[in-house]
């Protein structure tokens, strides 16, 4: 049972970079499993949400390091992986008070095209 | 990217059936049907409970049901049960390899 854990700093400086860790553990990001759908494989992803909204994805990596983020934050993310270490990572640079939210980490599984898999959150606060 | 549109609230007594739309595009719902639906409880991460439209990963009961038509999706809960009462969001893949969620609806059991 693949399990997903978030981890980081819960609060950052107004400026400063986000920067979070998920470890994957109960199965391996680098599944080898293929699949005969539009997403051949799963992706792994942010997802935020802050105080009192609704959920905006940040993006998602695939085992080989490909990427796709949100359009309205790509400028600003960068979405890593460590195979060695069975997990991937969050950079969110020029961080506001905005970007004050509880951020998930989560399993995009390729045969259901769906998040199936979600870390419990982390809440991160922008303050000075 | 916009967000799909849900309606912020919705209710219904114990045993009732409640219906939540998730209204977007010909260029999101309208034309895929990764339409998936989650449920979030106060303070926990939100749980897959409907996929591709319709379908119910195992586990979830099947008070449970999802459809679509043109370009707004639908959640429907029947037999409504006070565990029910939570957040519901609905998500659409948008093509290019991107993802949108709708704002949420509160669910609110009487």
């Amino acid at each position: 049972q693949v399990q997903l854990q978030e981890s980081g700093p819960g609060l950052v400086k107004p400026s400063g970079t986000l920067s979070l860790t998920c470890a994957v553990s109960g199965g391996s990001i680098s599944s080898s499993n293929w699949w005969n759908r539009v997403r051949h494989n799963n992706w792994w992803n942010w997802v935020r949400q802050p105080p009192g909204k609704g959920l905006e994805w940040i993006g998602e990596i695939y085992h080989n390091g490909s990427t796709n983020y949100n359009p309205s934050l790509k400028s600003r993310v960068t979405i890593s992986v460590d195979k060695s270490k069975n997990q991937f990572s969050l950079k969110l640079t020029s961080v506001t008070a905005a970007d004050t939210a509880v951020y998930y980490c989560a399993r995009w599984d390729a045969q259901t095209d769906a998040f199936d898999i979600w870390g419990q959150g982390t809440m991160v606060a922008v303050s000075s | 990217q916009s967000a799909l549109t849900q309606p912020p609230s919705a209710s219904g007594s114990p045993g009732q059936s409640v219906t939540i739309s998730c209204t977007g595009t010909s260029s999101d719902v309208g034309d895929y049907n990764f339409v998936s639906w989650y449920q979030q409880h106060p303070g926990k991460a939100p749980k897959l409970m409907i996929y591709e439209v319709s379908k119910r990963p195992s586990g979830v009961p099947d008070r449970f049901s999802g459809s679509k038509s043109g370009n707004t999706a639908s959640l429907t809960v029947s037999g409504l049960q006070a565990e029910d009462e939570a957040d519901y969001y609905c998500s659409s893949y948008v093509g290019s390899n991107n993802v949108v969620f709708g704002g949420g609806t509160k669910l609110t059991v009487l």
